[in-house]
């Protein structure tokens, strides 16, 4: 079935540093990917998305490129703020099945000064 | 606009309790989804809607969990004989359409079962 798999945090970054965190996934056929964000005390926010493959999703200076040889849609961030301090969820969905998402562990970042 | 809000933002209940936790989904919004959050995981899928009826219920994980939305907006999770398992955050996302590629999330209920 499908699934996802995301690298365990926590992650903590220096202010400006760069970001990835890996996400990798498991499904037949081709499904839409997702990055999801939640900040503290907030819900989940889309941050970006890719509905095929080799489509890049960005958002806020946060990228991801749909890679379907690898089966992974990495998130990246070439300089974070404080304020990206949250907890970022890979997710994949799909138009046909009724769209259930399927979401990896989640990872938390902070940022520090 | 407003987004998915649900109800109540909190609950504690005792072992063996029946609780119902509401979903407002965005006006419009024909989709409307269940998930379950416990502690340090991702949201796991329950139940999805489409309109009034259970389009895909795979994701309840027994008989004492149900969920309705009677006229097509609203929806209610039901938990019967609640379980201290059972503890998680519940959240209720809604989309224009099961093929829209999107989900809006509302804040989740935090359920408590002591």
């Amino acid at each position: 079935g499908d699934s996802v798999t995301q690298m365990e945090g926590p992650v903590t970054l220096s202010e400006e540093a760069f970001l990835t965190i890996n996400c990798t996934y498991t499904a037949t056929g081709y499904p839409s990917l997702f990055w999801y964000v939640q900040y503290p005390g907030e819900g989940l926010q889309l941050l970006l998305k890719a509905t095929k493959a080799d489509d890049k999703g960005s958002n806020k200076g946060f990228e991801a490129t749909y890679r379907k040889e690898t089966t992974s849609f990495h998130l990246e961030k070439g300089s974070v703020q404080v304020s990206d301090s949250a907890v970022y969820f890979c997710a994949l969905g799909r138009s046909n099945t009724g769209n259930q998402f399927y979401f990896g562990t989640g990872t938390s970042l902070t940022v520090i000064p | 606009g407003a987004g998915v809000s649900q109800t109540p933002s909190n609950k504690v209940t005792e072992k063996g309790k029946y609780v119902e936790l509401r979903c407002d989904p965005i006006s419009g919004h024909t989709a409307l989804y269940w998930y379950r959050q416990s502690l340090g995981q991702g949201p796991e899928f329950l139940i999805y809607f489409q309109g009034t009826g259970a389009a895909d219920d795979s994701g309840l994980p027994n008989d004492r969990f149900f969920a309705v939305r009677p006229e097509g907006s609203v929806s209610t999770l039901k938990i019967q004989r609640t379980e201290r398992g059972d503890s998680a955050v519940y959240l209720c996302a809604s989309s224009p359409g099961a093929a829209y590629n999107e989900q809006f999330f509302g804040p989740g209920t935090r359920l408590t079962v002591l």
